[in-house]
Order: structure tokens, then C-alpha cells, then sequence
């Protein structure tokens, strides 16, 4: 079965500084990766997917299928960028999304 | 631009009663999804559904029912409610064949059960 982990629950750094949220899934097919975001009172929304190698609000993340990883980075993070991550898998287009526990993140003045 | 909409927000109920949420996806979408998550947890799928039949199903209690309408709107049926199903109920909604068939989220439902 697929699964998505996100080793950090909670990660701090300070504006300007360089932020990266780990991601790493299992599945044995050729899934496809998101990346969504929650802000404090939000809904989820959608930040970036693998398939087209955007770059959204400064973060891009990169598939990297020899380590099964799809890692979130922003080489400034700022303050909005506070927010709860969660990454995604989707075993085929339109199918079920499996997320990862998500990643509180905090961006201090 | 219109979003998804679901109804109630918050909803309160006492153990063994039952509950019905509501969700109504982006208008001409035809695709709904429902996940629960609980307190501390990431969403878990529920159940999802096109044009108006099931398309998947995932981790959804026997008590939990669901359907979705002429209108694409659909509703979870929550019966017999337990302590363990309090919890955030989000909706999503996509267009079958669009580009990369993109979930959107609704506010979610805020279920307690007392």
C-alpha cells in the first residue's frame, strides 16, 4: 500500500533562512506528488505538483524517484510561509489522495 | 471564484445519534471526495464519488453512508456516532478529465460527539 511520511512535525526557522520540508513515499507504481498548504483558518489548497515543475510562492519541489522523496524548498522563507504542509500521493490522476502527516511550519521574524 | 462548499461547519452530537454533512462541489464539477481527520492526524480517505456512482472507497466505517446527487452534491451519513468520530470531515470536489483532475478543498466540517 502507498504511504507518505513527513519526518518533521514541527519545523522553526528564521525569515530570510533557507526552508525545506521533507517528504518520502512508497509505492510501487509511478505515483504523482503534491504538495498542499493550510493556512491558520484555511482550507487546503493546492501549492505545487510534481508534474509541473512550478514554482509557487518561491517553493519548488523535485521528484526524485531513486530516493522516493519529493522535498519541498524555498531558498527565503518569509513570514506568510507559515502554515501546515502537507505532502500527497496520488496513485493515478483523479484517484484518492494519501497524505503525509504534514509539517507545522514557522517562519519567525 | 465559487468554492466548495460544505454544511454544516460545526456540529455537535451526543453518542449513538446520528449525523448528516453535507458538501456542494465547484459548480460542472462532477467528482466528490470525502476524508476524515482526526485531532493531530492527516486526512484519511473516506469515500469518492462520480457522476453520481461510487468511485472508490477507502477506510469508511459500515455506519458512514454517502451519496451524491442529480446536483453533484453529495452527503455522508453518519450513524450510531462514537467518541472516535469526532473529527474534521473535508470534502473536495475535481473535474473528471481536466488538467491533472485538481482537488479542491472545502472549509471542512468540525464533528464533536459528546
Amino acid at each position: 500500500a502507498q504511504r507518505v511520511t513527513q519526518p518533521e512535525k514541527l519545523l522553526s526557522v528564521f525569515k530570510g533562512a533557507p526552508v525545506e520540508l521533507k517528504c518520502n513515499y512508497s509505492y510501487s507504481g509511478s505515483p504523482e506528488l503534491f504538495w498542499y498548504v493550510q493556512y491558520s483558518r484555511q482550507r487546503l489548497q493546492l501549492l505545487l505538483r510534481h508534474i509541473s515543475r512550478e514554482s509557487i510562492k518561491g517553493f519548488t519541489a523535485d521528484l526524485n524517484k531513486g530516493e522516493t522523496s519529493f522535498h519541498l524548498k524555498k531558498p527565503f522563507a518569509q513570514e506568510e510561509d507559515s502554515a501546515m504542509y502537507y505532502c500527497a500521493l496520488e496513485e493515478t490522476s483523479g484517484s484518492r489522495l494519501t497524505f503525509g502527516e504534514g509539517t507545522q511550519l514557522t517562519v519567525n521574524p | 471564484a465559487a468554492g466548495v462548499i460544505q454544511s454544516p461547519r460545526h456540529l455537535i452530537k451526543e453518542k449513538r445519534e446520528t449525523a448528516t454533512l453535507k458538501c456542494y462541489p465547484i459548480p460542472r464539477h462532477d467528482t466528490v471526495y470525502w476524508y476524515q481527520q482526526g485531532p493531530g492526524q492527516d486526512p484519511q480517505f473516506l469515500i469518492s464519488f462520480y457522476e453520481k456512482m461510487q468511485s472508490d472507497k477507502g477506510s469508511i466505517p459500515d455506519r458512514f453512508s454517502a451519496q451524491q446527487f442529480s446536483d453533484y452534491h453529495s452527503e455522508l451519513n453518519m450513524s450510531s456516532l462514537e467518541l472516535g468520530d469526532s473529527a474534521l470531515y473535508f470534502c473536495a470536489s475535481s473535474l473528471h478529465g481536466s488538467s491533472y483532475n485538481e482537488q479542491f478543498f472545502g472549509p471542512g466540517t468540525r464533528l464533536t460527539v459528546l
